[in-house]
């Protein structure tokens, strides 16, 4: 299996704050990864492709970008809708896998 | 816009067999890879496997020996079924619609919880 490992586990920003999230995988998965958004009670919201491809629909505040086993989410101006749980998943392997999230808390 | 629900029993008894099915609207399940995920506490987002609308599957080997999927074109329905569970199995169980050969998800259903008891 492919280990994702996200970091930090929690994050505390305030609005409009530049949010970086990091996505490790156990080896190397090209860009073949996507970002997910995900709110208490809600299924998860893809934002992100391909490592850095913005779905149809997401803000461009957020940005995706590495390749290999190291990955970042970004987003550039937080705002109160985006404090939410973040996750990424790879999909270089056959058997996909999640990394374990990472909260964003109001500060 | 496509559209997913899940649909099943809430509760289920230890040992015996979790079954879900997927209801697809506003479009065709045909040419599609689904997905059933789930996800608990204790493991985050365990992802199951991915049929084709052809019947094709593909399981995580880590239940493989419990997992069924099935799809039925004619109901633009998909289902799950997981034999022998127990109270790790207690969780949000998702359906979602895959992106090319089963890679990233672009539509979820809204998630169903089941918890394992007697």
């Amino acid at each position: 299996d492919i280990q994702m490992t996200q970091s930090p586990s929690t994050l505390s920003a305030s609005v409009g704050d530049r949010v970086t999230i990091t996505c490790r995988a156990s080896q190397s998965i090209s860009s073949w990864l996507a970002w997910y958004q995900q709110k208490p009670g809600k299924a998860p919201k893809v934002l992100i492709y391909k490592a850095s491809s913005l779905e149809s629909g997401v803000p461009s505040r957020f940005s995706g970008s590495g390749s290999g086993t190291e990955f970042t989410l970004t987003i550039s101006s937080l705002q109160p809708d985006d404090f939410a749980t973040y996750y990424c998943q790879q999909y270089n392997s056959y058997l996909l896998t999640f990394g374990g999230g990472t909260k964003v808390e109001i500060k | 816009q496509v559209q997913l629900q899940e649909s099943g029993p809430g509760l289920v008894k230890p040992s015996e067999t979790l079954s879900l099915t997927c209801t697809v609207s506003g479009g065709s399940i045909s040419n599609y890879y689904w997905s059933w995920i789930r996800q608990s506490a204790g493991k985050g987002l365990e992802w199951f496997g991915r049929i084709h609308a052809s019947g094709s599957t593909s399981y995580n080997p880590s239940l493989r020996s419990r997992v069924t999927m099935s799809v039925d074109t004619s109901k633009n329905q998909f289902s799950l079924k997981l034999s022998s569970v127990t109270a790790a199995d207690t969780a949000v169980y998702y359906c979602a619609k895959a992106v090319g050969s089963g890679d990233y998800f672009d539509y979820w259903g809204q998630g169903t919880l089941v918890t394992v008891s007697s």
